[in-house]
């Protein structure tokens, strides 16, 4: 099993709203990472989780928490979030730093109205 | 964290090599060279890796000269389903700190 699966595929919001994005891997990788990518822009890193802990927090706004419940779990709970949050978001995971060999999720399309 | 420059678009043909370079004038002893691919609305897949001189998969080659400020990624033969963007990514051997830089767009014609 090579994947990474990011669930809901879709999310439409309001800005008031609290939701959550999950994404799950299970090859046994121990660094997971979030990013954040606009149109016709690179993904964009926001956390890196390693060994189940937060080891990068890109300065990203306190409306965007991540969570790692085990090491095949990642989460990232959204609340009160604006429209120009809206992105495609997406879950990666690698075996250790891997030297820049990561495999990402399909991603979550997010809208916030 | 080295900086990479790439073009930001090609144009290729069908059946042509593509070959597409980054700069990384700033890369440290212990830095590694990545490629990605990305299509639309997907996640970026991982192409190839290297550290130094040549490195061959089944989809693609990476050339690293000898003072490894430069890398190129080259493409046998393309068809038009490697219309994508590619990344190149320049990572300190031990950290998670996978930067993309702009990527370049490659459109494969017919």
């Amino acid at each position: 099993d090579t994947e990474v699966t990011q669930t809901p595929k879709h999310l439409v919001m309001g800005m008031t709203n609290k939701k959550s994005l999950k994404c799950e891997q299970h090859m046994g990788h121990r660094a997971m990472y979030w990013y954040k990518q606009k149109a016709k822009k690179p993904p964009e890193l926001m956390f890196v989780y390693s060994y189940e802990k937060l080891s990068i927090n890109e300065s990203v706004p306190s409306r965007f928490s991540p969570e790692c419940p085990n090491s095949s779990l990642l989460n990232l709970h959204l609340h009160a979030l604006q429209p120009e949050d809206s992105a495609l978001y997406l879950c990666a995971s690698s075996q250790d730093s891997s030297e820049g060999k990561a495999f990402f999720g399909q991603g979550t399309r997010l809208t916030v109205v | 964290l080295a900086k990479t420059t790439q073009p930001i678009s090609m144009d290729s043909y069908e059946g042509q090599e593509v070959n597409i370079t980054c700069s990384h004038n700033n890369i440290a002893t212990n830095d590694y060279i990545t490629w990605y691919q990305q299509f639309p609305s997907q996640g970026p897949r991982f192409i190839i890796q290297g550290y130094k001189t040549k490195v061959t998969n089944e989809v693609a080659s990476l050339f690293i000269p000898a003072d490894r400020k430069s890398s190129t990624l080259s493409l046998p033969r393309v068809s038009l389903s490697d219309t994508a963007v590619y990344y190149c990514l320049v990572v300190a051997s031990g950290t998670y700190k996978y930067i993309f830089g702009t990527g370049t767009r490659l459109k494969v014609l017919a």
